[in-house]
């Protein structure tokens, strides 16, 4: 298993703005998730996260809105820059733990995030 | 790509009473199907997994689910719900191939009744 430590948990932001959401991970992973939750929606996959390399973007995503630090096996941050009211959502930290693939994600408990 | 499909958007269920949360899937190639549930305020907790062998498969606090490959489906079960079981349920299915990514139902809200 691992634990998920994600700050802040919430947060109230003004438009244009930027946000810096904190992820620990209480062991070493290779490939750190980051997630979109918006209200009363799933989850969509923003990027992946690979230590000593640059984040893998999904489709609809880009870095110079969401950018992404990995500085460690067990560290990383993301970023929602310029925000506007479109990006109040709740953002997810996760990691797989198991055989890559079918192993099992363990999330983060979100950060929430309201911009006014 | 892969796709997951919770057709219903909450399922209501007097305590006691056998819980079913449905999922249908669609891949190219061998699904590996999970189950996660979300309490208020929390983040996604890991249920159960199938990725091959026995279809029923068991999983974290009395659930269980069966996998169906004619019927594409990944239902989740039950016996008897508890008022704690009230929470998001999301379904989710990935293929080892292609973008290898995992993808999520919309959820399904479970909301049991005392």
């Amino acid at each position: 298993s691992a634990v998920i430590s994600q700050k802040p948990s919430r947060d109230i932001c003004q438009r244009g703005t930027s946000l810096t959401i904190q992820c620990q991970v209480d062991s070493q992973v290779t490939m750190m998730f980051w997630y979109r939750q918006q209200p009363g929606q799933s989850l969509t996959l923003i990027a992946t996260a690979n230590q000593g390399s640059e984040a893998t973007y999904e489709s609809g995503f880009v870095i110079d809105k969401f950018p992404i630090s990995r500085p460690n096996l067990t560290f990383s941050t993301l970023t929602v820059s310029n925000m506007s009211p479109e990006d109040s959502s709740i953002y997810l930290c996760s990691v797989e733990v198991g055989v890559s693939g079918t192993g099992e994600l363990f999330f983060g408990e979100g950060s929430r995030l309201t911009v006014l | 790509a892969q796709s997951v499909a919770q057709p219903e958007d909450q399922v209501n269920v007097a305590e006691g009473n056998p819980l079913t949360v449905k999922c249908t899937y669609s891949v190219s190639g061998n699904p590996y199907l999970f189950w996660y549930v979300q309490y208020p305020n929390r983040g996604l907790q890991f249920l159960l997994k199938y990725i091959t062998g026995d279809n029923l498969v068991k999983g974290s606090y009395g659930f269980e689910a069966e996998f169906n490959k004619s019927q594409t489906s990944f239902h989740l079960k039950k016996p008897s719900a508890l008022v704690s079981d009230s929470a998001l349920y999301f379904c989710a299915v990935r293929v080892l191939w292609g973008n290898n990514r995992l993808a999520f139902g919309k959820g399904n809200q479970v909301v049991v009744i005392p």
